[in-house]
């Protein structure tokens, strides 16, 4: 079964700041990767995902994720945050038809 | 807006009720799933319905009864609740069941249970 692994569950930054929030995955197959965002009171929306190909992914609102085969990971990144990006962010891997979350990043931005 | 309608949004149970919570895409999706989120967590996978038939039951309680009465609908059958299962209830859509496309999301239904 796949599992994944974030880090630095409670992030507070300032506006402008950059953003790395890091992901771990473990599973034996071929990889779909995917950061979704959960904003206050908001369902679940899709920021980016991996299936193949270039490894520097580029999702919506200037988020872009990183796949490393070798590292296992899939990092999402943002140079410059904006107080709109307060959320929670969660990174996922499927497979076998299961779609498994990490514990998810809540990030705090202050304005 | 989200194209999968969960409803109702909140829903109060005592522990001898009798509810249930429905969810809707069309989308065409042949696959649909419940999820559980507690606060603060991840959601957790309940169960997995493709082309109308249960195909993953991730060992969930028999008081969670779920049914797909066509590709469109999900319900998700209370009966006997504790407590603890006062949580988040999502679910979500996808094209086809092994593909690998993203979920699509509801805004989820939230259940407390006294």
């Amino acid at each position: 079964a796949q599992s994944v692994s974030q880090h630095n569950h409670h992030v507070i930054l300032s506006e402008a700041a950059s953003l790395e929030l890091g992901c771990n995955y473990s599973y034996g197959g071929t990889v779909n990767l995917f950061w979704y965002v959960q904003y206050p009171g908001q369902h679940l929306q899709l920021l980016l995902k991996y299936f193949s190909g270039d490894p520097l992914v580029k999702g919506i609102k200037g988020f872009e994720a990183e796949f490393i085969k070798s590292k296992f990971s899939f990092n999402l990144r943002k140079p410059s945050v904006q107080w709109s990006d307060t959320a929670e962010y969660f990174c996922a891997v499927r497979g076998n038809n299961r779609l498994a979350f990490g514990k998810g990043n809540q990030v705090v931005v202050i304005p | 807006d989200t194209e999968v309608t969960q409803t109702p949004k909140h829903l109060v149970m005592g522990m001898t009720n009798k509810k249930s919570l429905k969810c809707e895409q069309h989308m065409g999706h042949r696959a649909m799933y419940w999820y559980k989120q507690k606060a603060k967590k991840p959601p957790e996978l309940m169960f997995v319905y493709s082309y109308e038939k249960l195909s993953i039951n991730e060992s969930v309680p028999s008081r969670f009864s779920p049914e797909c009465p066509n590709s469109s609908l999900l319900n998700l059958h209370l009966h006997a609740l504790q407590p603890e299962d006062s949580a988040l209830y999502l679910c979500a859509s996808s094209q086809e069941p092994l593909d690998t496309g993203e979920l699509f999301f509801g805004e989820g239904s939230r259940l407390t249970v006294l």
